[in-house]
């Protein structure tokens, strides 16, 4: 499967752990995005990286919250203190940038994150 | 701030009738729209963006720019259609703002 992926598919944590997520995106996509996604909702953005750069971050990122893209290529998510609001999917998704017209962003299965 | 709203949660249909699925949307700058679906067990993927103007899977949404919508239709449904439907607008920096998703039922 050439597509985005992601680990761990399935994390159950308890309150105050920390945990941490992997996104590796399609080969070559310049962009990789998280969004949050909770039951009976849409995604939500919750950051972006262009290449190891991290060029925005939603106010839905608590300090809590921390993204990294270290070589431009994976990108890990982490959460500190975990709360049970914390609960829900995370997607990853990528694309490329030098695709003239093209926006499609191509999604990861995403991480579902219990928090008992 | 750029909003979207789907305003129906559920649609329930029955093969062959036809189905429209509503999406509002509110950005001040000039839109871009998308509907991404997600099958059943399959990860979310994009349907059709408005610009392109093209028919998938027999799905169709014209931008009304004037009623701020962009309302996802097939005339004949099938089985094949019951998953869960998200409208979606670009936003600055390629990021998407979703809809509350609709879920399409397709009765045989």
């Amino acid at each position: 499967d050439t597509g985005v992926s992601q680990n761990p598919r399935h994390k159950i944590t308890k309150r105050g752990q920390n945990v941490t997520f992997r996104c590796d995106p399609i080969s070559e996509h310049n962009r990789l995005y998280w969004y949050r996604q909770t039951l009976g909702q849409g995604p939500e953005f919750l950051t972006y990286f262009q290449n190891e750069a991290q060029l925005e971050k939603s106010r839905l990122l608590s300090d809590r919250f921390s993204a990294e893209r270290p070589k431009g290529s994976f990108s890990t998510l982490e959460i500190q203190r975990t709360e049970q609001g914390d609960s829900a999917m995370y997607l990853c998704a990528s694309r490329s940038l030098g695709q003239s017209g093209n926006y499609e962003q191509y999604f990861g299965p995403g991480t579902r994150l219990t928090v008992t | 701030a750029q909003r979207v709203t789907q305003p129906e949660k559920l649609l329930s249909v029955f093969k062959g009738a036809p189905v429209e699925l509503k999406c509002n949307y509110s950005y001040s700058g000039s839109p871009e729209l998308f509907w991404y679906v997600q099958y059943s067990r399959q990860r979310l993927q994009l349907l059709l963006r408005h610009i392109s103007r093209e028919s998938i899977k027999g799905f169709t949404a014209d931008l009304n720019k004037g009623e701020t919508s962009f309302h996802l239709k097939k005339p004949f449904a099938q089985e094949e259609d019951s998953a869960m439907y998200y409208c979606a607008l670009k936003a600055a920096g390629n990021k998407l703002t979703f809809g509350g998703g609709t879920r399409v039922l397709v009765k045989p």
